[in-house]
């Protein structure tokens, strides 16, 4: 099974909304990062967050990290149209720096 | 830049042929990665390489091999196709010393009748 899992699978929000989706992991990390996949596309990353940090902004992207909870959520603030994609969440496992997993993803649609 | 480069986009193979994918990326990124995406699986992780000599088994490695054939290349091998390896495959390479952020091929499209 997979590292990570996504949640909710999928989210539809009205333009000027805020999205979040969440990520929950198994094994204790190093890093947790986010990528976002349009459609039919590769994909393009958007944040990493290291073990010991809690909070990272980038834009109106804002990511948290619980290692307790094993657990990581992004937010989206004010959503565009253009927002609309696939988010997947990718982990290392600690001892295993370049061994990178991903989650099953969040897809948003974002409407105009 | 070309960044990471994949080829072919394309393929379609009959059950039990063979087909090499390519990947070349042009960074000097240390570690590379092969991944295939099906619907609702998100992405796993065939193999990957750490560094330019060295090549480790991900979640899903069974029915593929790779070779990293020098620190710009990492082929990944299906020596006789089967239906359930249709999927889009995903190269990627990134920095690797410190997890940094990986950089992702176009994908190749590939079907196996």
């Amino acid at each position: 099974s997979q590292q990570g899992e996504e949640d909710p699978q999928a989210l539809s929000i009205q333009e000027g909304e805020n999205a979040t989706m969440n990520c929950s992991y198994k094994t204790s990390i190093n890093n947790l990062q986010w990528y976002r996949q349009n459609s039919g596309r590769g994909l393009v990353h958007l944040i990493l967050i290291r073990s010991n940090e809690r909070e990272k902004h980038s834009g109106r992207l804002r990511v948290t990290l619980d290692t307790s909870k094993k657990s990581s959520s992004l937010l989206i603030t004010a959503s565009r149209a253009a927002d609309t994609a696939s988010y997947f969440c990718a982990t290392d496992a600690t001892g295993g720096y370049q061994k990178v997993t991903f989650g099953t993803g969040t897809k948003l649609q974002v409407i105009p | 830049n070309a960044g990471v480069t994949q080829t072919p986009k394309f393929q379609v193979l009959k059950t039990g042929q063979s087909m090499t994918l390519q990947c070349a990326q042009d960074m000097n990124h240390n570690s590379m990665y092969w991944y295939r995406q099906d619907p609702g699986m998100g992405l796993r992780l065939i193999y990957y390489s750490a560094s330019e000599g060295t090549t480790d088994k991900g979640e899903v490695p069974n029915g593929y091999n790779v070779s990293r054939l020098n620190k710009r290349e990492f082929s990944l091998r299906l020596e006789s196709a089967a239906p359930s390896q249709t999927s889009v495959y995903f190269c990627a390479s990134s920095d690797g010393q410190f997890n940094e952020k990986l950089f992702f091929g176009s994908g190749t499209q590939l079907s196996v009748l």
